[in-house]
């Protein structure tokens, strides 16, 4: 079983709905980021969380650390949502990365 | 701001083949990684450094090494390439470690050994 699973794995939507992806870990964390990875490749952070919830446009993060789990919405999704989106743990300098969950919104 | 940059972004090598993944930041930052990422996979830590001169052996470092002369570049040298070295690697920096810094990744570059 891989220390941090993510689910659905692939996930299509129409343009305009409310996405949900999760991510549950099972060794003790200090921090956990979603990551943002595009068609062409390139990866970008969209948030790093250590407790709590953050918000930052259409997207939303949140996490529970008794239950090792954190939730990243996006509203009113756009079909320039369509990424891989991966959620990362970090514990002192060690990291370890989900599969990540293909999104893919159509108009 | 240029960021995280590596190269090549692709390459193709026979077996047995050496070769130098390049990466660069301009952010001043402390912490650089890299990572290869697998079809179907999660990224996997390869080698990390917490500064110029200090470097450290992440999940899968065999068959691989580096170095950090200065705290701009850091080298990843593919010795005697296999075929399961083909991946995507990506470089990586933060200010600070994972626990408390953002990540910046390079666009990544694709290997493929044959």
């Amino acid at each position: 079983k891989n220390e941090v699973e993510q689910s659905p794995q692939n996930l299509t939507a129409q343009e305009g709905e409310f996405i949900t992806i999760n991510c549950s870990y099972s060794v003790g964390i200090s921090a956990l980021h979603w990551l943002q990875q595009h068609p062409g490749g390139g990866i970008v952070s969209l948030f790093m969380l250590s407790s709590g919830k953050k918000k930052h446009g259409r997207l939303i993060a949140t996490i529970n650390i008794q239950e090792k789990h954190s939730s990243l919405h996006i509203t009113a999704s756009h079909p320039r949502d369509s990424a891989v989106y991966i959620c990362a743990v970090s514990g002192g300098n060690d990291m370890r990365f989900g599969a990540g969950t293909r999104l893919t919104v159509k108009p | 701001n240029a960021g995280v940059t590596q190269t090549p972004k692709f390459r193709i090598l026979k077996i047995g083949q050496s070769m130098t993944l390049q990466c660069t930041q301009d952010m001043n930052h402390n912490y650089m990684y890299w990572y290869r990422q697998d079809p179907g996979m999660g990224l996997k830590l390869i080698y990390y450094s917490v500064g110029a001169g200090i470097t450290d052996k992440g999940e899968v470092p065999n068959g691989y090494n580096v170095s950090r002369s200065t705290t701009e570049d850091f080298p990843l040298r593919l010795e005697l390439a296999a075929p399961s070295q083909t991946s995507v690697y990506f470089c990586a920096s933060s200010w600070t470690s994972g626990d408390t810094g953002e990540l910046f990744f390079g666009e990544g570059s694709r290997l493929t050994v044959l």
